[in-house]
């Protein structure tokens, strides 16, 4: 079956430009979440989404936001680039919060804030 | 906010080494923890999810346990081979079920 998508897998904005990442998950898994990657960090939760609505969200300023649509495709928006924010964004996808098999990430999005 | 830290943080051994890396975590009102593989250019893939004290969990020549009352999992890896290098990562699920909080992970390199 096909894995989490995610799009586009490269991208270079500028400072101050806005951008939109899109994750489309495994067709019937409800949850999506959001990492992000930056250079001797871990992964850090930016929020997750369950049948359209956010669950919660991790410590990331309010330029940036996310959403979830019927089909549990999810965009996150990050606006007003900071050079900071370069980073590697990774999408996840689960059934549901009681899955035992673990999340399904994506390839991720490379972004480069210049 | 949950906490996570791994260790060591980068491990050299020879193919055919066994080995072993540890994940502790200061609480234990987390749902559930799981270890993940992190290969170069690749996506994370979930090795295992760990819910109860005691918990063992075993795939081919990888296998974890946990012991939530002192606070560690360890991942051990049986005869490593060279395509077990990677990033390892320990992570907690928060009992909302809504986040995942990660270790900064183990690198592995095992050399032929």
């Amino acid at each position: 079956k096909a894995g989490v998508t995610q799009t586009p897998r490269y991208l270079i904005k500028t400072r101050g430009q806005q951008v939109t990442l899109s994750c489309s998950p495994i067709s019937g898994h409800r949850s999506v979440s959001w990492y992000q990657q930056t250079p001797g960090q871990g992964l850090q939760f930016l929020f997750e989404y369950f049948s359209e609505t956010q669950r919660n969200k991790g410590n990331f300023p309010g330029r940036f936001s996310g959403r979830q649509f019927s089909n549990s495709r999810s965009e996150m928006n990050v606006s007003t680039l900071e050079l900071g924010d370069s980073a590697l964004y990774l999408c996840a996808s689960s059934l549901q919060f009681t899955s035992g098999t673990g999340y399904t990430f994506g390839s991720g999005t490379r972004l480069t804030v210049v | 906010i949950l906490n996570v830290e791994q260790s060591p943080q980068s491990l050299h051994v020879q193919e055919g080494d066994s080995t072993n890396f540890t994940c502790s975590f200061p609480s234990s009102n987390f749902y559930a923890l799981h270890w993940y593989r992190w290969e170069t250019a690749k996506s994370p893939e979930a090795l295992f999810v760990m819910t109860l004290n005691g918990d063992e969990k075993k795939k081919g020549r990888i296998s974890a346990t946990l012991n939530t009352k002192e606070g560690y999992s360890y991942l051990y890896i049986k005869g490593s081979q060279p395509e077990d290098s990677a990033t390892y990562l320990c992570a907690l699920l928060e009992t909302s079920g809504s986040r995942l909080t990660f270790g900064e992970g183990t690198q592995l390199t095992v050399n032929p």
